[in-house]
């Protein structure tokens, strides 16, 4: 079965430093694309960042990076900086060619305290 | 504005009822997609379209049904099948559906069986 797993419920973290919320991923296939996604309090979905399975360069914007290892199957996002505007539900998701759909982790609650 | 839209915010149906789910986009996105998400859990897909006039199932179809008769519009109907619809509802869209495509998302309805 194609799965995703975020072993981390819950984080949180002091304002203005770093945190890194844990994906794991599950598949056999070796095209794909890896998104962690933000799901504030409005519960609308917003992309933080992708990545192209293919790269080896992890991929970055802005505050937010990933440590991809493609062996591993492990995609782990990195919040430097962080903001209170970063408190949300963040899930990570892939997409397989041919799939036609994301596959989704149950997600990880991140709390900022000020 | 480019985006997705989705209505109602918040809609309420009676046992054996059958509502629909409104989404429309203006990104002249060719794909669409409709997610599922239960509490502490992620998004799972319900169908997919990625042409006007087809669409395809996605895991849990079983007591939906859906539409694509405009390219900028693709409504949900959840039927009395629907063993149990109370859930938060995610529209998406994406350039044509393939895996480099992100998908972007709605705001969401969140439907209540009373």
């Amino acid at each position: 079965a194609q799965t995703v797993t975020q072993s981390q419920p819950e984080m949180s973290v002091q304002e203005a430093e770093t945190v890194t919320l844990s994906c794991t991923y599950d598949t056999s296939e070796s095209d794909y694309y890896l998104f962690w996604y933000k799901q504030p309090p409005s519960r609308q979905m917003i992309l933080v960042i992708r990545q192209e399975a293919y790269k080896q360069q992890n991929a970055t914007e802005n505050r937010f990076s990933v440590n991809f290892q493609k062996a591993a199957k492990s995609f782990s996002l990195k919040i430097s900086d962080s903001q209170l505007g970063d408190a949300a539900m963040y899930f990570c998701a892939y997409n397989l060619r041919g799939a036609q759909k994301l596959v989704f982790g149950q997600g990880t609650r991140l709390t900022i305290n000020p | 504005d480019g985006g997705i839209t989705q209505s109602p915010k918040y809609l309420f149906r009676k046992e054996g009822q059958n509502v629909t789910l409104s989404c429309e986009q203006n990104l002249n996105h060719d794909a669409m997609y409709w997610y599922r998400q239960d509490p502490g859990q992620g998004l799972r897909l319900i169908y997919y379209s990625q042409i006007v006039n087809d669409f395809q199932k996605g895991d849990i179809a079983e007591g939906y049904s859906v539409s694509r008769e405009k390219k900028e519009s693709f409504p949900l109907t959840v039927t009395s099948a629907q063993k149990n619809p109370t859930a938060f509802y995610l529209c998406a869209s994406a350039p044509s559906g393939s895996i480099t495509d992100t998908q972007y998302f709605g705001p969401g309805t969140r439907l209540t069986v009373l």
